[in-house]
């Protein structure tokens, strides 16, 4: 069974300062990893989705990266702004019917 | 573009009331899923989809029943409510084939009392 993993919890950083969230996972054997960011009482927006042959993916500020031999995948964000702050999740896709597992998320709260 | 509608946002139910949550997506998406989230717990799937006619169960399934008549729908219904029961509940929906992420819904927030 697959079991996703983010550490920290919960993330506090200065404005401006560049950061990384981790998500790992036990099971190599992805279809894809997205990642997702969820305001307090909000749906999840999707921020960027990697694909189980691609290495990374970027979206402005945001860049993630894939490593299935690893297990893990990485969430850059660079300059980070108040307006970054809310709870980040990763999402391994498994099999044929591609179904979600989540992480528990990381809580980033950047302080102007 | 609408993109996936959750319909209601809230919902207060009575123990053993009977009810449906309404998913709709206009995307013509082929995979469709059902999503609670409960603090500390997390995301965890109730029921999916990969196509109009077929249906599958997740990790939570039990007390919830769905169907998926069209491409568009997937209404999820809660048979007996309980207590146990109050959550957030996402509907999600993706192109499939590996072609695309998913898209939720903006939730609906269930309490049963």
């Amino acid at each position: 069974k697959q079991e996703v993993t983010q550490i920290p919890a919960a993330l506090s950083v200065p404005e401006g300062e560049n950061l990384v969230l981790n998500c790992s996972f036990t099971d190599s054997a992805i279809y894809n990893l997205q990642w997702f960011r969820q305001d307090p009482g909000k749906g999840l927006t999707s921020l960027l989705l990697i694909q189980s042959s691609q290495r990374e993916q970027t979206s402005g500020r945001l860049n993630a990266s894939l490593d299935k031999s690893s297990g893990r995948s990485t969430l850059y964000i660079a300059a980070s702004q108040p307006g970054d702050s809310a709870t980040y999740l990763c999402a391994s896709s498994q099999g044929g019917s591609e179904k979600l597992v989540f992480g528990k998320g990381t809580k980033l709260t950047v302080n102007p | 573009n609408a993109g996936v509608t959750q319909t209601p946002k809230f919902q207060v139910l009575k123990t053993g009331q009977s009810m449906t949550l309404q998913c709709a997506q206009d995307m013509n998406h082929e995979y469709m899923s059902w999503y609670r989230q409960d603090p500390g717990m997390g995301l965890r799937l109730i029921h999916y989809s990969v196509g109009a006619g077929i249906t599958d169960q997740g990790e939570v399934p039990n007390g919830y029943n769905v169907s998926r008549s069209t491409t568009e729908d997937f209404p999820l219904r809660l048979l007996s409510a309980a207590p146990s029961q109050t959550s957030v509940y996402f509907c999600a929906s993706s192109p499939g084939q590996g072609v695309g992420g998913y898209t939720f819904g903006s939730g609906t927030r269930l309490t049963v009392v």
